[in-house]
């Protein structure tokens, strides 16, 4: 079964640093690219960047470049979103999707589960 | 920046309803464009990718149309399993995808 499992809730005070991660099995984990979404409470989703885990291409939203980092670690199938000072803004819903590409056309055909991440004092 | 506007923002219908929505994008897109439908607390799922090809599983109640600028995607007969949130995306500026603000279809 093709799947992105993502790591577990968190909650973390303003100015700490985190790490989330999505790891993905049944493909082949280096053929895909794999983007970020946003979602903040009761809003909509919004387009954070991606990744190509083979050579670790990663292209920004302008709207999140310098505020994330995203990074790919190919040896064990897994994806990585990261803050280096977080802020309450950050509080939201994040997902990781699979692009996939048909007739060359892309769309998000596999989806994580979701990690919430809450931000407060 | 393509900016996707989605009409309308909610709506209510009925089950066996036909259902419309629509999505513009302000600029062309030719057909690079996405369908999703999210439930609460549940991650987003493909319906429609490229404008009107039915992503596999999808039941065929659902379809999409459209090229250009203007998209539809429509819900022939409206299930109870289908009262959810839908989302248009472009993906025509490369790896920089935009997402259509919602339309929540609640029950009338």
């Amino acid at each position: 079964e093709v799947q992105l499992v993502q790591s577990g809730a968190e909650v973390k005070k303003p100015g700490e640093s985190l790490k989330i991660s999505c790891k993905g099995s049944g493909y082949s984990f280096t053929n895909y690219w794999i983007g970020w979404v946003r979602q903040m409470p009761g809003k909509g989703l919004e387009w954070m960047g991606v990744i190509h885990p083979d050579d670790s291409d990663t292209r920004y939203n302008p709207s999140f470049q310098g505020q994330v980092s995203i990074s790919a670690d190919k040896s064990i199938s897994t994806a990585h979103l990261q803050w280096n000072t977080l802020k309450a803004s950050d509080t939201a819903m994040y997902y990781c999707a699979r692009l996939q590409a048909m007739e060359g056309y892309y769309s998000m055909d596999v989806w994580g589960q979701g990690t919430t991440v809450t931000v407060s004092s | 920046d393509i900016q996707m506007t989605q009409s309308p923002s909610s709506l209510s219908a009925s089950v066996g309803d036909r259902v419309t929505i629509t999505c513009r994008a302000s600029q062309r897109i030719f057909k690079y464009l996405n369908w999703f439908q999210q439930k609460p607390g549940k991650a987003p799922k493909l319906l429609i990718y490229a404008a009107s090809s039915l992503q596999s599983g999808v039941p065929s109640r659902f379809s999409g149309s459209g090229s250009g600028t203007d998209f539809t995607l429509t819900i022939s007969s409206l299930q109870p399993e289908d009262f959810a949130t839908y989302y248009c995306q472009q993906t025509y500026t490369t790896l920089l995808y935009t997402f259509g603000q919602g339309t929540k279809v609640e029950i009338k």
